[in-house]
C-alpha cells in the first residue's frame, strides 16, 4: 500500500538558517509527489510537485525539493528561512489509478526563531 | 477572484444532529474533494467527485454523505452516524485533466465542533 512518512513532527530553526524537511514514500511505480504548506487555520497551498524529469524541483517562496528514487525520499529544502515560513508542511503522493487521490504524510510543524 | 469558498468557518453541532458543510468553486474545475484533518494525522480523504452527478468514497466515508448536482458545488453532510466528527474539514478542487498530477486547490476550511 502507498504511504508517506514525515519523520519530524516538529522542527525549530533560526531565521536565516537553512531548512530541510524530510519525506519518505512507499510506492511501487514512479510516484507523483507534492509538498503543500498550511498556515494556521487555513487551507493548503502547493509549494511544488514532481512527476518526471529533473529530480531537483523548484517551487514557490524559494523552496526546492529533490527526488531520490534510491532512498524513496522527496525532501524539501530552503537555503535561508524567513519568519513567515512558520507553518505546517505536508508531503503527499498521488495514489495509483488516476483518481486524483492524494495520500498525505502526518505533517511537520516548522517554528522559526528570531 | 477565482477560488474555493467554504462556509461556515466555524460550526458547532449537538450530538445526534446532521450538519452540512458548504464548498463552492468558481475555477471551472471538474474534480472536487473533501478531506478531514486531525492533529498529527495529516489529511484523510472522505469523498471525491470527478464529474457532476458522480462521486466516490474515499478512505473514511462512513458517517458522511455528499452530493454533486452542480459543477461548482460539493456539499458534505456529517451525519449523526459519524462517531467522532470534531475536526477541521477541507475542500479541494482540481482540473482533472490528469488527476494523478493535477494540482489540488484548497479552500480555507471549516472547523466543526461537537458539543
Amino acid at each position: 500500500a502507498q504511504s508517506v512518512t514525515q519523520p519530524d513532527i516538529h522542527i525549530t530553526v533560526s531565521e536565516g538558517a537553512s531548512l530541510e524537511l524530510r519525506c519518505n514514500y512507499s510506492y511501487g511505480a514512479t510516484p507523483y509527489l507534492f509538498w503543500y504548506v498550511q498556515s494556521p487555520g487555513q487551507g493548503l497551498q502547493l509549494l511544488l510537485k514532481y512527476f518526471s524529469g529533473d529530480t531537483l524541483v523548484q517551487g514557490i517562496k524559494g523552496f526546492e525539493a529533490e527526488f531520490k528514487r534510491s532512498q524513496s525520499s522527496f525532501n524539501l529544502r530552503k537555503p535561508s528561512v524567513h519568519w513567515s515560513d512558520a507553518a505546517e508542511y505536508f508531503c503527499a503522493v498521488g495514489a495509483s489509478g488516476n483518481t486524483g487521490k492524494l495520500i498525505f504524510g502526518q505533517g511537520t510543524t516548522l517554528q522559526v526563531k528570531p | 477572484d477565482g477560488g474555493i469558498t467554504q462556509s461556515p468557518k466555524y460550526l458547532f453541532r449537538k450530538e445526534g444532529q446532521n450538519v452540512t458543510l458548504s464548498c463552492e468553486q468558481n475555477l471551472n474545475h471538474d474534480a472536487m474533494y473533501w478531506y478531514r484533518q486531525d492533529p498529527g494525522q495529516g489529511l484523510r480523504l472522505i469523498y471525491y467527485s470527478q464529474i457532476v452527478n458522480d462521486f466516490q468514497k474515499g478512505d473514511i466515508a462512513e458517517g458522511y454523505s455528499v452530493s454533486r448536482e452542480k459543477k461548482e458545488s460539493f456539499p458534505l453532510t456529517v451525519t449523526s452516524a459519524q462517531k467522532n466528527p470534531t475536526a477541521f474539514y477541507l475542500c479541494a478542487s482540481s482540473i482533472a485533466l490528469a488527476p494523478s498530477t493535477d494540482t489540488q486547490y484548497f479552500g480555507p476550511g471549516t472547523r466543526l465542533t461537537v458539543l
